[in-house]
């Protein structure tokens, strides 16, 4: 039982590249989850999906895309790099039970990225 | 809007010390409270949650958090610290708006730094 697992560790770009981050999950959650962790920001949420097959904005989607792949996996796409994307990118997972508005979140490991 | 602060940036404290992390919320009703811990270079771990019941929250790794309706507080707390314990802690409130989806409301963090 991996949890969340994140791909790559670290990356660089050079500004207007492309990338995509891979995020998945073995633990039959219906939620994921993109988030970028600033020094002093804490976490700021991107986008995320409530369950497979919708995907909504969170608080900073811009120069974002997501794609729920299928129940397991969640990919977050930067379609041009900008220097302003320089940080860690945490991916989570959490499964909502019924009643409930909200439940534990488990964290990836998460992706070092670093724009030039 | 809601939203999280957690004063101190940064504590230093001995090992051995006791601990207090603040946490502030701006919520009407009760709301759902969260403490995750975040070792350097690692994501982020769930110390404790508190959703309805007891105010005095029991944890992970000897942690506990009391949440204070008349305060608005939901401090983190743990008796005598040891320097495994070095990290930065994160306080979250579930956010129950309207078209929020119950996503998660992220304090800034504070760096806990252990003196030997």
């Amino acid at each position: 039982n991996a949890g969340v697992t994140q791909t790559p560790k670290f990356q660089v770009l050079k500004t207007g590249q492309s990338m995509t981050l891979q995020c998945a999950q073995d633990m039959n959650h219906n939620s994921m989850y993109w988030y970028r962790q600033d020094p002093g920001m804490g976490l700021r949420l991107i986008y995320y999906s409530a369950s497979e097959g919708t995907t909504d904005k969170g608080e900073v989607p811009n120069g974002y895309n997501v794609s729920r792949l299928n129940k397991r996996e969640f990919s977050l796409r930067l379609e041009s790099a900008a220097p302003s994307q320089t940080s860690v990118y945490f991916c989570a997972s959490s499964e909502v039970r019924q009643g409930a508005s909200a439940d534990t979140q488990y964290f990836g490991p998460g992706t070092r990225l670093t724009v030039l | 809007a809601q939203s999280v602060t957690q004063p101190d940036i940064h504590i230093t404290v001995s090992e051995g010390a006791s601990l207090e992390l603040r946490c502030n919320y701006s919520y009407g009703a009760t709301p759902y409270l969260f403490w995750y811990v975040q070792s350097p270079g690692q994501g982020l771990q769930l110390l404790l949650k508190y959703f309805s019941g007891d105010t005095l929250v029991q944890g992970i790794k000897g942690f506990e958090a009391e949440f204070k309706r008349s305060q608005s507080s939901f401090n983190l707390r743990k008796p005598s610290v040891h320097w495994s314990d070095a990290a930065e802690y994160f306080c979250a409130v579930v956010d129950s708006g309207m078209d929020s989806n119950y996503q998660l409301i992220w304090g800034a963090g504070t760096k806990l730094i252990i003196k030997p």
